[in-house]
């Protein structure tokens, strides 16, 4: 049973560009969350999606910012004209529909760590 | 809104116990859980509470009291792998966790 997968692992972009993080949740999770990390920083929550629905994306910049959960494929988060503020790890986790188990754990990607030159 | 709160750093020895403090502020809350981290790796998770007490799993333990919005970590019996970032994070209602900024735990010989 495979874990949370993000591609890419390390993406690096240019000022202007566009970067585009893909997150595919376990098998049988419907939940998907992403989240930003700064070097030495904790996490901070960005959005939070089910199929084809944003749940809450309260943590997503206004501007440049979007994601989407599909009804099929992967979740994609997508900056568009990025800035070298942007440079940090993004975490894509992923949970079973709510009530699954007990605890309800969010499971995590290995990140994909983006450079913005 | 939430806020949550731990020490950046702490150090042990080898083979000692660790308590690593949680304290939170929400407007709702649904579950604490703690994280641990090595550098460049994703997360995994370690423990979830929702009501008061102890949870023992192995070598670690998580407490919780939700009137003193209070949680620690316990490590006991710590090796030098133990050497990570250990992170408190708080869910509300909507299903959504807030993470603490975390403590990097250093673990001496």
């Amino acid at each position: 049973n495979a874990g949370v997968m993000q591609n890419p692992r390390h993406l690096v972009r240019r000022r202007g560009q566009e970067a585009r993080l893909r997150c595919s949740p376990m098998k049988g999770h419907s939940h998907v969350y992403w989240y930003r990390q700064l070097p030495e920083e904790g996490l901070k929550f960005m959005v939070y999606l089910q199929k084809e629905n944003i749940i809450d994306e309260s943590g997503m910049p206004k501007e440049r910012f979007s994601a989407e959960f599909p009804k099929e494929g992967p979740s994609i988060l997508r900056i568009q004209q990025v800035v070298r503020g942007d440079s940090a790890a993004y975490f894509c986790a992923s949970s079973p529909p709510s009530g699954a188990y007990a605890g309800n754990e969010q499971f995590f990607g290995p990140g994909t760590r983006l450079t913005v030159l | 809104g939430q806020n949550i709160d731990q020490p950046t750093e702490m150090t042990a020895t080898e083979g000692a116990i660790v308590q690593i403090n949680c304290t939170y502020q929400t407007s709702g809350f649904n579950g604490l859980f703690w994280y641990q981290q090595h550098a460049g790796e994703a997360p995994t998770f370690l423990s979830y509470n929702v009501l008061d007490g102890l949870e023992e799993k192995g070598r670690f333990s998580s407490f919780l009291s939700r009137s003193k919005g209070y949680s620690y970590l316990l490590l006991k019996e710590l090796q030098m792998k133990d050497s990570a970032s250990y992170l408190c994070a708080v869910r509300n209602a909507g299903n959504m966790l807030t993470f603490g900024g975390g403590t990097r735990l250093m673990v001496k010989p």
